[in-house]
């Protein structure tokens, strides 16, 4: 298997623009998980995915970011519009999971930078 | 705030050296996880150690979990180079199946 696969890997982007970040997670996984890796808060949980379904948004920051995950091979986070505290490294991550926590596999993940 | 806690921070050590990292949480866990960053990459799952087991053993890697003391410690033994990375432990919160990180132990062994 290809593991988790993230696109772009890096992006670069003029404050105000919209970004779309893209993840395929393994195949068989029931599970997506997208992450925000900063040096200031270490790494955070935006929201999660079981079976295509939202299960917890509480770590998406505001109204500006939105997820979706339209079938069990694709999901997308948009932010509309970005701001340069929305710089980061951004992870996708998946398993088979839902009752229990179970081993994660990362993407490589996709580097933000707002100007 | 972050459910685990990672100490120390950093810790710079020598080739041949062991490596001892600790994870602290707030609440109960089904289980708690160690994960391996390289720079710029992906997070590497390392080992999973149950509530109810209180060690162990992957290669070079050993866990212990003292749920007593809400606390978990990661020992590499014999650290090599290629040891050099951040480590992190994840919680579930008690069942919430949601996983928490904590900000790691940037680790580097000296050649």
């Amino acid at each position: 298997d290809a593991g988790v696969i993230q696109s772009p890997r890096h992006e670069v982007t003029e404050m105000g623009q919209e970004v779309t970040l893209r993840c395929k997670p393994i195949s068989g996984h029931n599970s997506l998980f997208w992450y925000r890796q900063t040096m200031m808060r270490g790494l955070e949980l935006l929201i999660y995915f079981n079976n295509n379904v939202p299960i917890d948004d509480s770590g998406m920051p505001e109204d500006r970011f939105s997820a979706k995950m339209p079938n069990a091979s694709f999901s997308t986070l948009k932010i509309q519009p970005s701001e340069p505290r929305d710089s980061a490294v951004y992870f996708c991550a998946s398993n088979y999971g839902g009752a229990v926590f179970n081993e994660q596999y990362f993407g490589p993940g996709t580097r933000l930078t707002v100007t | 705030s972050q459910q685990g806690e990672e100490d120390p921070q950093a810790l710079s050590i020598q080739e041949g050296e062991n490596a001892t990292m600790n994870c602290s949480y707030k609440t109960s866990i089904n289980n708690l996880q160690w994960y391996r960053q390289n720079s710029g990459r992906g997070l590497v799952h390392l080992i999973l150690i149950r509530s109810n087991e209180r060690e162990k053993h992957s290669g070079r890697l050993r866990v212990t979990l003292d749920t007593s003391k809400k606390s978990s410690s990661l020992l590499i033994t014999a650290s090599r180079a290629a040891d050099t990375a951040s480590y992190f432990c994840a919680t579930d919160g008690g069942g919430s199946y949601i996983p928490t990180f904590g900000r790691g132990t940037s680790l580097i062994v000296h050649p």
